[in-house]
């Protein structure tokens, strides 16, 4: 059963337009909550995350969005950039300092 | 700091073979993880250290594979037979006590033919 899920596969995106990434939870006892991204052929790196005592935390040109009740989070990127285009996964924590959940990914294309 | 390195990059093996995944923490991390990555189930955990002491291993597939820590530098995940199936990339990263946020090394792609 999985616990954090990322129901959208792909994602294309026109450069300079805004990339939302959804992602959901199942579990109430996760309360930190982290994006990472991932280039072909490296290990995921971690990017922005957020507590549940937050609903937003921006770095950048990357916004989290956490809404606790509905137990989803989004990131936001704006403008997108060719560079960042990755799989972007969700990870949720019951903790800090714990172990990681992961969704299954999200795949973005950033189009020029 | 050089990373989490995880050695060999690659790994081509015959099912029924013997394979043994390495894996270099950062220095001074103290919990480490093993993760696989598949297309079907994305990033799942395997096995989770702290201290070189096993204190999750609810993810370990089956009796096959193995993990240890012998000392706070050196990790292996070894799979004993290997098994189409278990051909993903596997990921090993670590975290300073406290942490959540993981340092993942560059995986090592794991191909049983």
């Amino acid at each position: 059963d999985q616990q954090v899920k990322q129901n959208s596969p792909s994602l294309s995106v026109q450069e300079g337009r805004i990339s939302i990434l959804n992602c959901d939870y199942t579990n109430s006892m996760f309360d930190y909550f982290l994006w990472y991204k991932k280039y072909p052929a490296e290990g995921p790196t971690f990017l922005i995350s957020i507590s549940s005592i937050k609903d937003k935390n921006e770095d950048g040109r990357f916004t989290v969005f956490l809404n606790k009740s509905a137990k989803h989070l989004s990131l936001h990127i704006v403008p997108s950039q060719p560079g960042d285009s990755a799989v972007y996964f969700c990870a949720a924590s019951k903790n800090a300092g714990n172990m990681l959940t992961f969704g299954g990914g999200t795949r973005l294309m950033v189009k020029p | 700091d050089a990373g989490v390195i995880q050695s060999p990059r690659h790994e081509v093996t015959e099912m029924g073979q013997e394979v043994t995944l390495r894996c270099k923490p950062i220095s001074g991390h103290n919990s480490l993880f093993w993760y696989r990555q598949t297309m079907m189930r994305g990033l799942e955990l395997l096995i989770y250290f702290n201290n070189n002491v096993p204190i999750d291993d609810s993810g370990m597939p089956e009796d096959r594979f193995s993990a240890k820590m012998p000392n706070a530098s050196f990790s292996t995940l070894k799979i004993q037979p290997s098994e189409p199936r278990d051909s993903a990339v596997y990921f090993c990263a670590s975290t300073p006590t406290g942490w959540t946020e993981a340092f993942f090394g560059q995986g090592t792609r794991l191909t049983v033919v």
